[in-house]
């Protein structure tokens, strides 16, 4: 069965400064990797995904993730973060069986706390 | 109009209680889910369903069942609520286009079971 690590529960960043927050997944075939955002009181938001090709994935709102087989990793990053950023963000691995999308498997979450 | 929806947006309800939530789409997907979310917890997975012929168990059915009564509609019903399922519920459909696919959410209900 897939599963998926965020080892981070909590982490605080100034505003300005650079993100990096970590996911590790454990899937037996290409995975297919997302990351969500979940603002407070809010549904999930799509960030970014991947299946294949680049490594680098491009998301909305600055981030960007990179897939790194050989570390089973798809860390989420940001350049700059604004306060707007404040949220609880998600990482998840896709399953698959023969006849489609069986549904994602998630991390427990990694909140982020943005310091004036 | 959001193009997923979920009703209601919060429930309150007594142990023994039967509870339905519904879930509705606009988007013309085939493919629905219901989650629930408990904090430190993430997201897993109930229940899921490829078209209307089509469920499956997710992770952590037990307490739960589903109706799919069209391909826009997905309920999640507890069938006798207990304090335990209270949590965050959210629907979430996907349609596999282009061969890669991702999970549209609704806004959530929030079920406190007293």
């Amino acid at each position: 069965a897939q599963s998926v690590t965020q080892p981070d529960i909590h982490i605080t960043v100034s505003e300005g400064a650079s993100l990096e927050l970590r996911c590790n997944y454990s899937y037996g075939a290409t995975p297919y990797l997302f990351w969500y955002v979940q603002s407070p009181g809010q549904g999930l938001q799509l960030l970014l995904k991947y299946f294949s090709g680049d490594t680098l994935v491009q998301g909305i709102k600055g981030f960007e993730a990179e897939f790194k087989r050989s570390q089973s990793s798809f860390n989420l990053r940001k350049p700059s973060v604004h306060w707007s950023d404040a949220a609880e963000y998600f990482c998840a691995v896709g399953a698959y069986s023969g006849g489609g999308a069986d549904g994602l498997t998630f991390g427990k979450g990694t909140h982020l706390i943005i310091q004036p | 109009d959001a193009d997923v929806t979920q009703t209601p947006r919060n429930r309150i309800t007594k142990t023994g209680k039967r509870i339905m939530l519904e879930c509705s789409q606009t988007k013309g997907h085939d493919r629905m889910y219901w989650y629930r979310q408990d904090p430190g917890l993430g997201l897993r997975l109930i229940y899921y369903s490829f078209d209307v012929k089509d469920i499956n168990k997710g992770e952590i059915s037990d307490g739960y069942s589903v109706s799919r009564q069209a391909q826009a509609k997905f309920s999640l019903s507890l069938e006798s609520a207990i304090p335990n399922q209270t949590a965050l519920y959210f629907c979430a459909t996907s349609d596999q286009a282009g061969g890669i696919y991702e999970q549209y959410f609704g806004p959530g209900t929030r079920l406190t079971v007293t």
